[in-house]
């Protein structure tokens, strides 16, 4: 059973980079799936952020695509997040999750539990 | 962007109730919808794939159903564990889009 595991720093101060990993468990990075990272400001609605596939393809939401870049570590079997100058509005909670393999239809099938990132001073 | 807006963002209803989420696409999505189930301090959950197909392991309790652009999420009988929000997901054109949600509560 695949799960995944969010982790990094908590509070980032405004104008600095946020970085976070997500830890893939029970499988593998490289099955052929694509890997995304979501975010969900308090209050408000999700927000689909960008993923990124072993092979080393990415594709970003064009409203954070001037500050995204998602990455992959093959051998230690996880995938990251960096978000440059960063705002309060970046305050949100942040997920990873397991998109479709190409070719298939089965999206975001597998969640993280989420890790609540903080943007203050 | 793709527009999902989805209706109600709240509801009140009692177990047994018969419930009905919907979301309505600004374009054509094909059937590449999801929904999802989210609890408080958990991360969501998946219920429904390519507008239909329910995810293993999901009660036949829940449905989902399209016409056109227009996608609904029926629980046939709500159970005490199904209090959570619901969301859908378009994921025929990026970037990906989300409904902003419904959140059901016990009336």
């Amino acid at each position: 059973q695949v799960q995944l595991q969010e982790s990094g720093p908590g509070l980032v101060k405004p104008s600095g980079t946020l970085s976070l990993t997500c830890s893939v468990s029970g499988g593998s990075l490289s099955s052929g799936n694509w890997w995304s990272w979501v975010r969900q400001s308090p209050g408000q609605g999700l927000e689909w952020i960008g993923e990124m596939h072993h092979s080393g393809g990415s594709v970003y939401n064009p409203s954070l695509e001037s500050r995204v870049t998602i990455s992959v570590d093959k051998s230690r079997n996880q995938f990251s997040l960096r978000l440059r100058s960063v705002t309060a509005a970046d305050t949100a909670v942040y997920y990873c999750a397991r998109d479709r393999a190409a070719g298939t239809d089965d999206p975001f099938d597998i969640w993280g539990q989420g890790t609540m990132v903080i943007v203050s001073s | 962007d793709i527009q999902m807006t989805q209706s109600p963002s709240s509801l009140s209803a009692s177990v047994g109730d018969r419930v009905t989420i919907t979301c309505r696409a600004s374009q054509d999505v094909r059937n590449d919808l999801a929904w999802f189930q989210q609890k408080p301090g958990n991360g969501p959950k998946r219920l429904i794939y390519t507008a239909s197909r329910l995810q293993s392991g999901v009660p036949s309790r829940f449905s989902g159903s399209q016409s056109g652009t227009e996608f609904t999420l029926t629980i046939s009988s709500l159970q005490p564990e199904d209090f959570a929000t619901y969301f859908c997901l378009q994921n025929y054109h990026y970037p990906w889009t989300f409904g902003q949600g419904t959140k059901v509560e016990i009336k």
